[in-house]
């Protein structure tokens, strides 16, 4: 029982294609985020949706462009890939309003060529 | 603006040491996490420390919070070659919603 899921796993492609990865999670939280990891390992957080409201939406280029289309899914879709955006991409969820921590997917490891 | 600061950044140790990792952070919160990744997975939850004087212990990792110092301790006993990973520590800027991590502790313990 996977309690955060994205897809794919490994996404590789050329500079200018545009991608989508998915996220669900079956934990019935409110809350669902992404994150970029990069190589040295730093974790920055993208997007925050609420209940399919975007709440966070950090300093990220507009080619990034979350959907939510229930509270239990958040996509992220790329537009035009550039070598930069080569990363871990992680998508968590939580419940508001208690402090029990963020559960993290197993990551997409996005390659640009 | 809220920052979370870990040191040391790289922690290479060996087995049967003894090690504290530091968490720092820049404004007022009453909660902080830590959390561990392995190479290659995804981060797992390992404490979560709810108010001042907060101490939580799993096997030979224990974690504290002193909110007036705005510090999070995570101290390693008798190191095994297990735990090796990164520890991140992570702060709650508003609510949960707003999660700032530390740039993570690479632990290498070695035989």
């Amino acid at each position: 029982d996977t309690a955060v899921s994205q897809t794919p796993k490994y996404l590789v492609t050329q500079m200018g294609n545009d991608k989508s990865i998915k996220c669900e999670q079956n934990l019935g939280h409110d809350t669902m985020y992404w994150y970029k990891q990069d190589s040295k390992k730093f974790l920055k957080i993208m997007f925050s949706y609420n209940n399919k409201e975007l709440i966070i939406n950090e300093t990220v280029p507009n080619r990034f462009s979350p959907k939510s289309p229930d509270k239990a899914h958040l996509n992220l879709h790329i537009n035009s890939l550039e070598l930069g955006d080569s990363a871990v991409y992680f998508c968590a969820s939580s419940q508001t309003d208690t402090y029990q921590p963020q559960h993290f997917g197993d990551g997409t490891r996005l390659s640009i060529l | 603006e809220l920052k979370v600061e870990q040191n040391p950044l790289f922690l290479s140790m060996q087995e049967g040491k003894n090690y504290t990792i530091y968490c720092n952070y820049s404004t007022t919160s009453d909660r902080l996490y830590w959390y561990r990744q392995d190479p290659g997975k995804s981060l797992e939850s390992l404490f979560v420390l709810l108010s001042n004087g907060a101490v939580k212990q799993e096997g030979r990792l224990m974690a504290s919070l002193d909110t007036k110092a705005r510090l999070s301790t995570l101290h390693i006993t008798a190191a095994v070659h297990d735990l090796s990973a990164t520890y991140f520590c992570a702060v709650p800027l508003y609510n949960n919603n707003d999660m700032r991590f530390g740039a993570g502790t690479r632990l290498t313990v070695k035989p």
